[in-house]
């Protein structure tokens, strides 16, 4: 059973590049959720998907766009990277709130 | 302004002696709670849940306590293991208002010393 699949694991971005980050589950949930974890900090919500089509933003939306095509598929875009984005990001998906399931995250570094 | 609080950064215990973490709330919307527990370089994975309508919920070593009036929220693990030494976070959330999202406490290290 895979779960949920982050990729990549890490990646080192230069201010002003973009890239996204990529999320799959095989579990069939409905709902998929991205969380970034600061040093010392809980996990912020920056986006959710209720299911394919629909998305919506978290606590912490801005710089982060996102899009819902598959139930299966979740990326998390980032436009013009800023040192303020350097955290971990981690993916989850669930069918109700106690079946949350993590990806192993992706540590991304803004320089 | 935090909806989720743990105030304890960290938290050192004996192996074989009781672990208490705790958590405290302040939107009176949540009626879900959960812990999560998390090993460095992995993502969190679900520990243990408790609905507003219960007080105490037991899943063999761990047991999560639920005071709604002073809003809080306890997770109990007896006998801890040095395999407990992790980040704990406390997670809540409003289904009965149709919000599934997790809102989540800063997390308390746990340390547990052999």
């Amino acid at each position: 059973n895979a779960g949920v699949t982050q990729t990549p694991k890490f990646r080192i971005l230069k201010i002003g590049q973009s890239m996204t980050l990529q999320c799959t589950q095989d579990m069939n949930h409905n709902y998929m959720y991205w969380y970034r974890q600061d040093p010392g900090m809980g996990l912020k919500l920056i986006y959710y998907s209720v299911g394919a089509g629909i998305t919506d933003k978290g606590e912490v939306p801005n710089g982060y766009n996102v899009s819902r095509s598959t139930t299966e598929d979740f990326p998390l875009r980032l436009e013009l990277a800023a040192p303020s984005q350097t955290s971990v990001y981690f993916c989850a998906s669930s069918y109700i709130v106690d079946g949350y399931t993590f990806g192993s995250g992706t540590r991304l570094t803004v320089v | 302004d935090q909806q989720v609080k743990q105030n304890s950064p960290s938290l050192s215990v004996q192996e074989g002696r009781i672990s208490i973490l705790n958590c405290d709330y302040t939107n009176s919307m949540f009626d879900y709670f959960l812990w999560y527990k998390k090993y460095p370089a992995e993502g969190p994975t679900f520990l243990i849940s408790i609905s507003s309508i219960k007080d105490k919920n037991e899943d063999g070593r761990f047991t999560v306590f639920l005071n709604k009036s002073a809003k809080h929220l306890s997770l109990h693990i007896v006998p801890s293991q040095p395999g407990d030494s992790a980040v704990y976070f406390c997670a809540a959330s409003a289904p009965r208002a149709g919000s599934y999202q997790l809102t989540f406490g800063k997390g308390t290290k746990l340390s547990v010393i052999p």
